[in-house]
């Protein structure tokens, strides 16, 4: 069954740095868009970026656009999510999705605090 | 960027009676494809988002009968024919019609 899998959540100071890994498993994941959305404690959802299936096009939210950078490798059946300069506002679940958003993981938490 | 805007926010229901939520877009989210990407997310306590429904009407695999979606344009409908216990959480609308995508601000069904 599909699988996805999130990874390397953690505290990070602000200004700090992550990289977060979302493993898939269960499907062709090298046919498929991807994308990261995430939900601070207590809040709603909130999309985060998407990565075409090629990894030709990318998209990001305004709220991290020159910060965060996602990217793919089909060979590992792995996504990421890199993430720069984060601030305290970044403090959220981070979950990964398939781009029909038919399978999510469970999310991996990421704490920015001092 | 467009706006969803759910109505209500918080939705006390009795168990067995028909619920309702509202999903309203700041432009329509017909795609240049003619699709709709409208879809539905149910997110249990303590659980990731489920999906329920795409391309507003569409309900997923495994999902039940008593849920259905519909609208067009700007304006969409989740209804639950009858609430069951299992149904309790949070509702979201989102669209992929357009980047960035959005969703809604979520609307809590809980039961009376």
């Amino acid at each position: 069954q599909v699988q996805l899998v999130e990874s390397g959540g953690g505290v990070v100071q602000p200004g700090g740095s992550l990289r977060l890994s979302c493993a898939a498993s269960g499907f062709t994941f090298s046919t498929y868009g991807m994308r990261w959305v995430r939900q601070a404690p207590g809040k709603g959802l909130e999309w985060v970026a998407f990565i075409r299936y090629d990894g030709a096009n990318r998209y990001y939210a305004d709220s991290v656009n020159g910060r965060f950078t996602i990217s793919r490798d089909n060979s590992k059946n792995t996504l990421y999510l890199q993430m720069n300069s984060l601030r305290a506002e970044d403090t959220a679940v981070y979950h990964c999705a398939t781009e029909s958003m038919r399978n999510w993981g469970q999310g991996t938490l990421v704490t920015v605090s001092s | 960027d467009i706006v969803m805007t759910q109505t209500p926010l918080s939705s006390p229901v009795t168990l067995g009676q028909p619920a309702s939520i509202s999903c309203r877009s700041s432009q329509s989210l017909v795609h240049s494809d003619g699709n709709t990407y409208l879809s539905w997310l149910q997110q249990r306590p303590g659980q990731p988002p489920r999906l329920l429904i795409y391309k507003i009407s569409n309900r997923f695999s495994g999902v039940p009968d008593r849920f259905s979606g519909s609208g067009a344009g700007t304006d969409f409908t989740l209804k639950i024919s009858r609430v069951e216990a299992e149904d309790v959480g949070v509702y979201y609308c989102t669209q992929t019609t357009q980047f960035p995508h959005t969703f809604g601000q979520g609307t809590k069904l809980e039961i009376k």
